[in-house]
């Protein structure tokens, strides 16, 4: 059965730290694995990976795929309270009955970012 | 552009009521996903539509749940009976035709409570 698994499931560091999150998966042929972020409303786009090894980065968050071993890490540096919110990571791997990709999330993780 | 819209944003119902809920994706988004998120889980896939056609409706529970995309564009979802356990927020998203490539945009939702 596909699956995707966060950890950890929540987290609380204070303004400044460095916060790495985790995404392992497995899925029916994988095609790419994607990263939001969810405040109060709408799962937000950070990023969509599927190359192993190659870092993707965006101001103070970066992550990177490794698709031999099945996992994502999600690095926040310099962490702010701005920074709190759910991250979800989501894995899209083939549909049997259909050209397009089936999406699938994981539980998410909770950071909590005190000033 | 503008992005997926959903109504109403909250809605709260007594069990074995029906509720419904509209979603406008992202104009030339041919892939609408209606997910269902449970507090403290990640999103779980309701049905995904790719224009007017269904791709997936696999975790719909089919007797109280249904769906529909008229004319490939906007999509209602619709829940008869409610249950307590389908309180939750119901997420549509939208993406261009190949979700391998495209990440999907969310809209913010409409929670639901059934009491």
């Amino acid at each position: 059965e596909d699956k995707v698994v966060q950890s950890p499931l929540s987290l609380v560091v204070h303004e400044g730290d460095t916060v790495t999150l985790n995404c392992s998966y497995e899925v029916t042929n994988f095609r790419s694995l994607l990263w939001y972020k969810q405040e109060k409303k709408a799962p937000t786009f950070l990023f969509m990976l599927t190359s192993s090894g190659i870092e993707k980065k965006s101001g103070r968050l970066s992550s990177i795929l490794d698709k031999k071993e099945l996992f994502s890490i999600l690095n926040i540096t310099a962490t702010q309270t701005g920074d709190s919110a759910v991250y979800l990571c989501a894995v899209v791997g083939d549909m049997r009955s259909s050209n397009t990709g089936k999406l699938i999330f994981g539980q998410g993780t909770t950071l909590q970012v005190k000033p | 552009e503008a992005g997926v819209a959903q109504s109403p944003r909250y809605k709260i119902i007594e069990k074995r009521q029906s509720v419904a809920f509209w979603c406008n994706p992202i104009s030339g988004h041919a892939t609408l996903y209606w997910y269902q998120q449970i507090l403290g889980q990640g999103p779980k896939l309701l049905i995904q539509f790719q224009n007017n056609g269904v791709v997936d409706d696999s975790q719909l529970p089919k007797d109280r749940f249904s769906a529909e995309r008229l004319k490939g564009v906007d999509s209602t979802l619709k829940i008869q009976p409610a249950k307590l356990e389908d309180s939750a927020v119901y997420l549509c998203a939208s993406s261009l035709l190949h979700s391998y490539n495209s990440p999907l945009h969310f809209g913010n939702g409409t929670r639901l409570t059934v009491t």
